[in-house]
């Protein structure tokens, strides 16, 4: 099984801040990384698909990059709406799983 | 956009088996693979696993002597049944549908349902 291990666990920013998020897995996966973001009560929304694919209407500012096993989610200028837990998960090989998220506060 | 609404019970007496349903909507249930995906109260997110109209299955290896996955394209549904729960397996639990030629890929998300196992 591979382990995703996201850093840090959580993110304390203003807003306009630039916020970056690790996400490190235990074994190459390729590019098969995937990024969401969750807010209290709701389901995961997709952001970025294959590293640094925005999904359809996800906002400029939200950016992936990596390779290999190091993967990095920014958001370029934090917004309040983007107050939420945001999780890495591949899909390289069965069985897919997900980091343990960031939590990112808009201060 | 496909539309997904999970369906089941929202309390399982440990030892029994839970069983919930997906209804999808708005699209074609054939050809494509759905996901199981489950949040336990202020946890991350775990799959279960995940079924293709032609009847492939993937299970997590945690879960797969207890876990078995169908698709009723009559009804365009697909089902979770997970036997003999313990509370461990009191969470939300999403249905999904995985992005065509992107396994593993989820696009679309059902609201979830909390299943709550207690006696």
């Amino acid at each position: 099984e591979i382990f995703l291990t996201q850093s840090p666990a959580t993110l304390s920013l203003s807003p306009g801040e630039r916020a970056t998020l690790s996400c490190r897995a235990s074994q190459s996966v390729s590019s098969y990384l995937a990024w969401y973001q969750q807010k209290p009560g709701q389901a995961p929304r997709l952001l970025i698909s294959d590293a640094s694919n925005r999904a359809p209407g996800i906002p400029a500012r939200f950016g992936g990059s990596g390779s290999g096993t190091d993967f990095t989610l920014t958001i370029s200028s934090l917004e309040p709406e983007d107050s939420a837990v945001y999780y890495c998960q591949q899909r390289s090989k069965w069985p897919y799983t997900f980091g343990r998220g960031t939590k990112v506060e808009i201060k | 956009q496909v539309q997904l609404q999970e369906s089941g019970p929202g309390v399982v007496k440990p030892s029994e088996t839970l069983s919930l349903s997906c209804t999808v909507s708005s699209g074609s249930i054939s050809n494509s693979f759905w996901a199981w995906i489950r949040q336990p109260p202020g946890r991350g997110l775990e799959w279960i696993g995940h079924v293709h109209d032609s009847g492939i299955t993937n299970y997590s290896p945690s879960l797969k002597s207890r876990v078995t996955m169908s698709v009723d394209t009559s009804k365009n549904q697909f089902s979770l049944t997970l036997s003999s729960v313990t509370a461990a397996d009191t969470a939300v639990y999403y249905c999904a549908k995985e992005v065509l030629g992107a396994t593993g890929l989820i696009q679309s998300w059902g609201q979830g349902t909390l299943v709550t196992v207690s006696s």
